[in-house]
C-alpha cells in the first residue's frame, strides 16, 4: 500500500546543531507539507511544495528549510536548532486539498 | 492571518448520544473544509471533507457547512468510546494549503 513515512520518530538534539527530518511518500503526490504541532497552537504550516524543485514558506518558516529533489521526498532541516523548535513535526502529502499525514517526529532540543 | 476557531472542550457525551463539534472560519472565500480525528500521540486522520453548503453524510458522521455564517460542523451519531479523540477542523486557505483549528477534545463515556 502507498504510504507516507517520517524518520526518525523521536529525536533529541542539542541547541545549535543542524537537524534533518525525513519525509517519504509513495503516493506520487505533487503536494507535500510540513507542520509543527504545539499545545495551544494546533498545527502550523512550516514549508510546502507543489512539485519537484518548488518550495514555499509557510506561517512559521524561520529557522527551517526544505528541498524537493524528487516527488517522493521533502526533508525538513533545522539550520541551528533552538529550544523553541521543540515540537511534534508532521509531514503530509496531498493529491488536492485533502492532506494525508505521516506518523510524526517528536523533536526535543536541549 | 486567516483563522479557524474551535472550542477546545472537552466535550463529554454518553455512549450512544450525538456529539456535535463546531468550527468557525474567518476567510469568506474559503471553498474546502475538512475534519480530522487525532488520537493522543497519533497523527491526524482525515474523516470527511465538504465543499458545498448543506449536509454530507458518511456512516455515523455528518458534516454540515453554512458558508453564509462561515460555520462548519461535524455530527457523530451513536457515539462510541472509540470516538474519544481530538477533532481538528481545517480550511483550505487557497492553493491547497490547510489552516487548522486547535481542535476539540471529545470524550465519550461508556
Amino acid at each position: 500500500d502507498a504510504e507516507i513515512t517520517q524518520s526518525p520518530r523521536h529525536k533529541i538534539t542539542e541547541t545549535g546543531r543542524q537537524v534533518t527530518l525525513a519525509c517519504h511518500q509513495t503516493w506520487n503526490h505533487n503536494n507535500m507539507f510540513w507542520y509543527r504541532q504545539d499545545l495551544g497552537h494546533g498545527l502550523r504550516l512550516i514549508h510546502y511544495s507543489y512539485g519537484v524543485h518548488d518550495t514555499n514558506k509557510g506561517e512559521v518558516s524561520d529557522g527551517y528549510s526544505v528541498s524537493r529533489s524528487n516527488t517522493e521526498d521533502l526533508p525538513l532541516t533545522l539550520e541551528s536548532a533552538a529550544s523553541s523548535q521543540t515540537s511534534v513535526y508532521f509531514c503530509a502529502s496531498s493529491p488536492g486539498s485533502e492532506a494525508f499525514f505521516g506518523q510524526g517526529t517528536r523533536l526535543t532540543v536541549v | 492571518q486567516k483563522e479557524v476557531e474551535q472550542n477546545s472542550g472537552p466535550l463529554s457525551v454518553p455512549e450512544g448520544a450525538i456529539a456535535s463539534l463546531n468550527c468557525t472560519y474567518s476567510d469568506r472565500g474559503s471553498q474546502s473544509f475538512f475534519w480530522y480525528r487525532q488520537y493522543s500521540g497519533k497523527s491526524p486522520e482525515l474523516i470527511m471533507f465538504i465543499y458545498s453548503n448543506g449536509d454530507k453524510e458518511d456512516g455515523r458522521f455528518t458534516a454540515q457547512l453554512n458558508k453564509a455564517s462561515q460555520y462548519v460542523s461535524l455530527l457523530i451519531r451513536d457515539s462510541q468510546p472509540s470516538d474519544s479523540a481530538t477533532y481538528l477542523c481545517a480550511v483550505d486557505q487557497g492553493f491547497q494549503k490547510l489552516v487548522f483549528g486547535t481542535g476539540t477534545r471529545l470524550l465519550v463515556s461508556p
